[in-house]
């Protein structure tokens, strides 16, 4: 049980264009998503929090014009990089929660911006 | 602020041996939770251990156990009898009782397992 999909796996896309992620949680409702980005040998950074319905909590320095969070359903976070370069590149992890101090992580999507 | 410092940026530990994880964290509240991930090379975030810290017993899950000295802010993981598929990143996390479900990580310390 808790498993949480992230798709695509891997993006590849081109400077200044949008690219969406998706993350799912399958088999429970998850009422509080959260966004990490991870940079190569480094820790986790978490970006912003999101409710279902509600609009999300960003942390500081996370561009909230150009991470676009939406949190539509109980199952269904997407985090949307608009305008997207170079140093947006970078491993992005979602992770669920439903009224539970665990976190349930995805699998990761790999984003490579040309 | 919370804060979570894993000192051991690397290490290694022969396979069958012991390993001990070290992770010191600060923070002024009294009631928290503490974990350690694994990361993998496919980057799957794994729980491996959670602790609670009003609970005075440390948590053990199989080869897994900690040491959580709460007045000295220490929560170190050791892995007992290690295996090759031990090797990954290991993350000290802190994650407050209250309503901030946020979990803070720890740099990581990568774990190489020597056969």
């Amino acid at each position: 049980g808790a498993v949480v999909s992230q798709h695509p796996s891997w993006v590849i896309c081109k400077s200044g264009t949008s690219v969406k992620i998706e993350c799912r949680s399958l088999d429970f409702q998850a009422t509080t998503m959260f966004w990490y980005r991870q940079f190569p040998k480094q820790s986790l950074m978490l970006m912003a929090t999101s409710n279902e319905g509600s609009k999300a909590t960003y942390e500081q320095g996370v561009e909230k014009d150009k991470f676009l969070i939406n949190h539509a359903s109980l199952t269904l976070s997407t985090l949307t990089v608009t305008s997207a370069h170079p140093e947006d590149s970078s491993f992005y992890i979602c992770s669920a929660s439903y009224w539970s101090l665990l976190q349930y992580f995805g699998p990761g999507t790999r984003l490579t911006v040309t | 602020a919370q804060t979570v410092t894993q000192s051991q940026p690397e290490m290694s530990v022969q396979e069958a041996e012991t390993v001990t994880l070290s992770c010191t964290y600060d923070t002024s509240e009294s009631d928290y939770y503490l974990f350690w991930y694994k990361q993998p090379p496919s980057r799957q975030m794994i729980l491996v251990i959670r602790q609670e810290a009003y609970k005075q017993q440390n948590a053990t899950e199989n080869r897994f156990s900690v040491n959580f000295q709460k007045a000295a802010k220490s929560f170190s993981l050791k892995i007992s009898d290690s295996q090759l598929g031990d090797a990954a990143m290991y993350f000290c996390a802190y994650r407050s009782a209250g309503k901030d479900d946020k979990i803070i990580f720890g740099k990581g310390t990568r774990l190489h397992i020597l056969p």
